[in-house]
């Protein structure tokens, strides 16, 4: 078990920019989590996955977000036309559902820190 | 809306004493879950102890125990004998049990910075 990992793990960009994160879950995990952690902040929740299909998002989720999950594995976070305030930790999390909804903890990935110039 | 909050920003304990970190939070829910997660300073969130909120017995994990008080809405985290490594900030977290439904995120505290002092 090798648990989740994300890539980058930090990256630097220019206001306008495009920028794509990935996250690769723990393999038998079928739910996918994003949240965004700002400093002295905790994690507040961007989107999520079961399997492939994307079943919630936040309001902070603006129209410059997208997120997919092809085939249920790993996924991708874009942000389009970078603003300083995306300036932030984007933590990936995954877990195991259980049936009738009771269970599953959340494990992190380590976060890929994005700093907007 | 759920909200959790943690109301000491920071906390610090003497290496081999005892620390206890609050969380209150406010639910309509009658079933849910609570966690504790770490996150040490440059390094990955992990998880310390979760409570479900049907079980009446307070969960415990080596060193770490919880005083869960379901009608206060509180959830506080108790370290013993705390060492160096125990530095971290610590966050409170809840999550809905809502079953058959999609919810699945967890709404976290602000979180509490520990220090050990040796």
């Amino acid at each position: 078990d090798t648990g989740v990992s994300q890539d980058p793990r930090h990256k630097i960009t220019k206001r306008g920019q495009n920028v794509t994160f990935r996250c690769d879950p723990i393999s038998e995990h079928n739910r996918l989590y994003w949240y965004r952690q700002t400093l002295g902040q905790g994690p507040e929740f961007l989107t999520y996955f079961q399997n492939e299909a994307q079943l919630e998002k936040s309001r902070l989720l603006s129209d410059r977000f997208s997120a997919e999950r092809p085939k249920g594995s790993f996924s991708t976070l874009e942000i389009q036309r970078t603003e300083q305030g995306d300036s932030a930790m984007y933590l990936c999390a995954s877990s195991l559902s259980q049936l009738a909804g009771r269970g599953n903890t959340q494990y992190f990935g380590p976060g890929t820190r994005l700093t907007v110039l | 809306a759920q909200t959790v909050t943690q109301s000491q920003p920071e906390m610090s304990v003497q290496e081999a004493e005892t620390v206890t970190l609050s969380c209150t939070y406010d639910t309509s829910e009658s079933d849910y879950y609570l966690f504790w997660y770490k996150q040490p300073p440059s390094r990955q969130m992990i998880l310390v102890i979760r409570q479900e909120a049907y079980k009446q017995q307070n969960a415990t994990e080596n060193r770490f125990s919880v005083n869960f008080q379901k009608a206060a809405k509180s959830f506080s985290l108790k370290i013993s004998d705390s060492q160096l490594g125990d530095a971290a900030m610590y966050f409170c977290a809840y999550r809905s049990a809502n079953y058959g439904g999609s919810q699945g995120n967890l709404i976290f505290g602000k979180g509490t910075k520990l220090s050990v002092k040796p």
